[in-house]
């Protein structure tokens, strides 16, 4: 059973602070999805990470995907109210036609004002 | 918006009931899930169907029963539930269910079983 470790498992921080949240697994996967859900809504595709060691950054968020593709950070500079949500990983893993993603439980983000 | 909407947003009901949940995805997907997430627990995925075929049931049980009767509609008809079952259902949808598929998550059915 592959499992996915998110830490921390909660993060409550004041506004323009910088934070790092990980995604951890002894599993290799081929590739490592970050969605966001706020609250009341369902997740949000962030970014998709394929390529060991790969690094790709969306405005404030740095994603990067570990050389031996068993692992994942996500960082976010100067935090922002808007940021605050559930953000969770998952591993993705394929067998010919059998495609399986797997979630970690979430690291739930406080940005305070 | 993400393309995919779930009614009800909330539903409350008795473990003598039976209820459905509904889904609609408006993207031309091909691949339609349902999601349990529960408390303190990873995403859980529950079914899945390709083109309207069922190609995935991850040992749900049998009170939970799924129906895709076209490829833009998803049902989850609920019967005898139990206590623990209250959670948020969520729909999602994806092109096909090739690897590194993106997945539209609808915004879920938060329900409660008394």
């Amino acid at each position: 059973t592959q499992l996915l470790e998110q830490s921390p498992q909660f993060l409550s921080i004041q506004e323009g602070e910088n934070l790092t949240v990980y995604c951890n697994s002894s599993s290799v996967f081929s590739s490592l999805q970050w969605y966001r859900q706020e609250p009341g809504e369902g997740p949000v595709l962030l970014v998709t990470v394929v390529t060991g060691g790969e690094v790709k950054k969306l405005k404030r968020l740095t994603f990067q995907f570990g050389d031996a593709r068993k692992d994942s950070s996500l960082h976010i500079t100067a935090a922002q109210p808007g940021d605050t949500g559930l953000y969770l990983c998952a591993g993705a893993s394929s067998g010919g036609s059998n495609y399986k993603l797997t979630f970690g439980k979430g690291t739930l983000l406080t940005v305070n004002p | 918006e993400t393309g995919v909407t779930q009614t009800p947003r909330h539903l409350v009901m008795g473990m003598t009931n039976k209820k459905s949940l509904k889904c609609e995805q408006h993207l031309g997907h091909n691949a339609m899930y349902w999601y349990k997430q529960s408390a303190k627990k990873p995403l859980e995925l529950m079914f899945v169907y390709s083109l309207e075929e069922r190609v995935e049931n991850n040992s749900v049980p049998s009170r939970f029963s799924p129906e895709c009767p076209n490829s833009s509609h998803l049902f989850l008809h609920l019967h005898t539930l139990q206590p623990e079952d209250s959670a948020l259902y969520l729909c999602a949808s994806s092109q096909d269910r090739s690897t590194n598929e993106k997945l539209f998550f609808g915004s879920g059915t938060q329900l409660s079983v008394l």
